[in-house]
């Protein structure tokens, strides 16, 4: 079935440190990967999407490269600030399985300190 | 503003009664989902309705139930039956365009039953 793996926090950086959190997968189909974010209290926001192999989707410095030979979607930010501190999921959506339905990483929560 | 709401933010009840949560959407989508989020942990799928009038059980249904009688709501009931309802709950929507299967989640509602 289909899965998503992530790396297990917690990730703690100090500002301008570059980010990487590792997202790998299982699919059956043709998936759509996201990274979504939630910020203490609050629901989850799209930061990112790809929808096909080798895409590479970005938002707020943020970026994230689908990788069909590897079975990826790592998420990278070249300079953290701390307003990032946040938990982060990876997820993905088969068009085989039901394409109206996410399948989630278990998140990793990330704290930024000045 | 188009966007999902979700009443109320926190919301305790004593074990035994049934309690629902409101989930309301203004962005015309077709499709609405609960998921349940616990600590550490990824999000869960309860319920998912692609339709008015129409809802499929997900992956951990048992002891909720929920209606879909207009497209913009679809409300979350907890039943005395489900064992551990404590938790954050998080409803989405999304449209059932082939291009698009990103969601959008409203803020939650913090559930504590004692």
């Amino acid at each position: 079935g289909d899965s998503v793996t992530q790396m297990e926090g917690p990730v703690t950086l100090s500002e301008e440190a570059f980010l990487t959190i590792n997202c790998t997968y299982t699919a059956t189909g043709y998936p759509s990967l996201f990274w979504y974010v939630q910020y203490p209290g609050e629901g989850l926001q799209l930061l990112l999407k790809a929808t096909k192999a080798d895409d590479k989707g970005s938002n707020k410095g943020f970026e994230a490269t689908y990788r069909k030979e590897t079975t990826s979607f790592h998420l990278e930010k070249g300079s953290v600030q701390v307003s990032d501190s946040a938990v982060y999921f990876c997820a993905l959506s088969d068009l085989q399985t039901g394409a109206n339905n996410l399948f989630f990483g278990t998140g990793t929560r990330l704290t930024v300190i000045p | 503003d188009g966007g999902i709401t979700q009443s109320p933010k926190y919301l305790f009840r004593k074990e035994g009664q049934n309690v629902t949560l409101s989930c309301e959407q203004n962005l015309n989508h077709d499709a609405m989902y609960w998921y349940r989020q616990d600590p550490g942990q990824g999000l869960r799928l309860i319920y998912y309705s692609q339709i008015v009038n129409d809802f499929q059980k997900g992956d951990i249904a048992e002891g909720y139930s929920v209606s879909r009688e207009k497209k913009e709501s679809f409300p979350l009931t907890v039943t005395s039956a489900q064992k551990n309802p404590t938790a954050f709950y998080l409803c989405a929507s999304s449209t059932d365009q082939v291009a698009s299967y990103e969601q959008y989640f409203g803020p939650g509602t913090r559930l504590t039953v004692t």
